[in-house]
């Protein structure tokens, strides 16, 4: 079983729906990273999270410590939000560990 | 712009050449390492520093040598290509090991034929 992870695998939604991608871990971490892969190849950092809540334009980031999960929701989806999310942890010895991310597919 | 440079972004080796993929930040930050991202499987870490001159083995080290004379650089070193080290690689770093975001070089994509 993988420590990390995500579902769903794939998402394909119409322009303007809210999405929702879940993380699941079964370690102990001291933070929890969002990354976007574009596909072009680069890969950028969305969010860093230990507790609580993030929000960045349309992008949300929650995390619940006590249930090891965490959900990454865009609001108002756009085309050029089509990507691969990818959910890592950073286990309690300062290692990452990585989801096999969430291909995301949003049509106009 | 401030960030992580890779290079090169391509690259085609013969099995059993050697090369290096360069990896040099301006961020002043400590921690750096690198990555392979294969098809279907999340990324691996292959080797990381958390300052010049410290390194260390990460997950899938075989085959690869890194060092940090400086902050700024951490090369990747290929010893002897083979096919299964086909992939790509990413180069990123943070301020320090697990903490604050990861800034993630633009990948190099290797083909060894």
């Amino acid at each position: 079983k993988n420590e990390v992870e995500q579902s769903p695998q794939n998402l394909t939604a119409q322009e303007g729906e809210f999405i929702t991608i879940n993380c699941s871990y079964s370690v102990g971490i001291s933070a929890l990273h969002w990354l976007q892969q574009h596909p072009g190849g680069g890969i950028v950092s969305l969010f860093m999270l230990s507790s609580g809540k993030k929000k960045h334009g349309r992008l949300i980031a929650t995390i619940n410590i006590q249930e090891k999960h965490s959900s990454l929701h865009i609001t108002a989806s756009h085309p050029r939000d089509s990507a691969v999310y990818i959910c890592a942890v950073t286990d309690s010895n300062y290692q990452l560990i990585w989801g096999a991310g969430t291909k995301l597919i949003i049509k106009p | 712009n401030a960030g992580v440079t890779q290079t090169p972004k391509f690259q085609v080796l013969k099995t059993g050449q050697s090369m290096t993929l360069q990896c040099a930040q301006d961020m002043n930050h400590e921690y750096m390492s690198w990555y392979r991202q294969d098809p279907g499987m999340g990324l691996r870490l292959i080797h990381y520093s958390v300052g010049a001159g410290i390194t260390d083995q990460g997950e899938v080290p075989n085959g690869y040598n890194v060092s940090r004379s400086t902050t700024e650089d951490f090369p990747l070193r290929l010893l002897s290509a083979a096919p299964s080290q086909t992939s790509v690689y990413f180069c990123a770093s943070s301020y320090g090991r697990g903490m604050g975001g990861y800034t993630f070089g633009s990948g190099t994509r290797l083909t060894v034929v």
